[in-house]
């Protein structure tokens, strides 16, 4: 137990559907990332939130939209998927400092339909 | 740009022997340098970091790795390995250049296997 939850674990949706991943960590930290984890590919960082503001937006389409309502939470709403968007989302969170290791949640397999 | 490569896609190992697992980085400023394992449909865990001080770091689970600036390297090692440590492994690296907790890049992993 990393102290980082995800929720749901698994997930499948049509690609018409619109759905929310969520993450939550009681760890204290105040940066919190979302990673895509496709088979046959390094980890993909996707967005970085630090003090609930948006720090990186690595070129993720619009069909993805993150929300960090505050440092403890963390959604990526999803709509309009494609199948090639079928993978394992990641939530990890760290101290606000460059050498401070994440914490990664058990992430959520995603199949789009 | 900082990127993180692992060179071998996979890593076969007799139970005992010890092990390696390699990585390389390329950073603007100074490295920070994290290694990570994932166990089957579970997440990653932290084993180990070096953010400055003695090249050699000691990790969780006997795991250790070693800094290498020259090389540019920051290679995972445990002197006997474990059919338990079969996982695949993540390297990652986070440039000192960033004040905050900035971005996080991982290499594409490396699987390794512990056969008894």
């Amino acid at each position: 137990e990393t102290g980082v939850t995800q929720t749901p674990r698994h997930l499948v949706m049509g690609m018409t559907n619109k759905k929310s991943l969520k993450c939550e960590q009681h760890l204290g930290h105040n940066a919190m990332y979302w990673y895509k984890q496709s088979a046959k590919k390094p980890l993909e960082l996707m967005f970085v939130y630090n003090f609930k503001e948006q720090t990186e937006n690595n070129s993720v389409p619009s069909r993805f939209s993150p929300e960090c309502p505050n440092s403890s939470h963390l959604f990526l709403h999803l709509h309009t998927l494609q199948p090639e968007d079928s993978a394992l989302y990641l939530c990890a969170s760290s101290q606000d400092s460059g050498g401070a290791e994440a914490f990664f949640g058990q992430g959520t397999r995603l199949t789009v339909v | 740009a900082q990127s993180v490569a692992q060179p071998e896609d996979q890593v076969n190992v007799a139970e005992g022997n010890p092990l390696t697992v390699k990585c390389t980085y390329s950073v603007s400023g100074n490295p920070y340098l994290f290694w990570y394992v994932q166990y089957p449909n579970r997440g990653l865990q932290f084993l180990l970091k070096y953010i400055t001080g003695d090249n050699l770091v000691k990790g969780s689970y006997g795991f250790e790795a070693e800094f290498n600036k020259s090389q540019t390297s920051f290679h995972l090692k445990k002197p006997s390995a474990l059919v338990s440590d079969s996982a695949l492994y993540f390297c990652a690296v986070r440039d000192t250049i960033y004040n905050q907790g900035g971005k996080l890049i991982f290499g594409q992993g490396t699987e390794l296997s512990v056969k008894p």
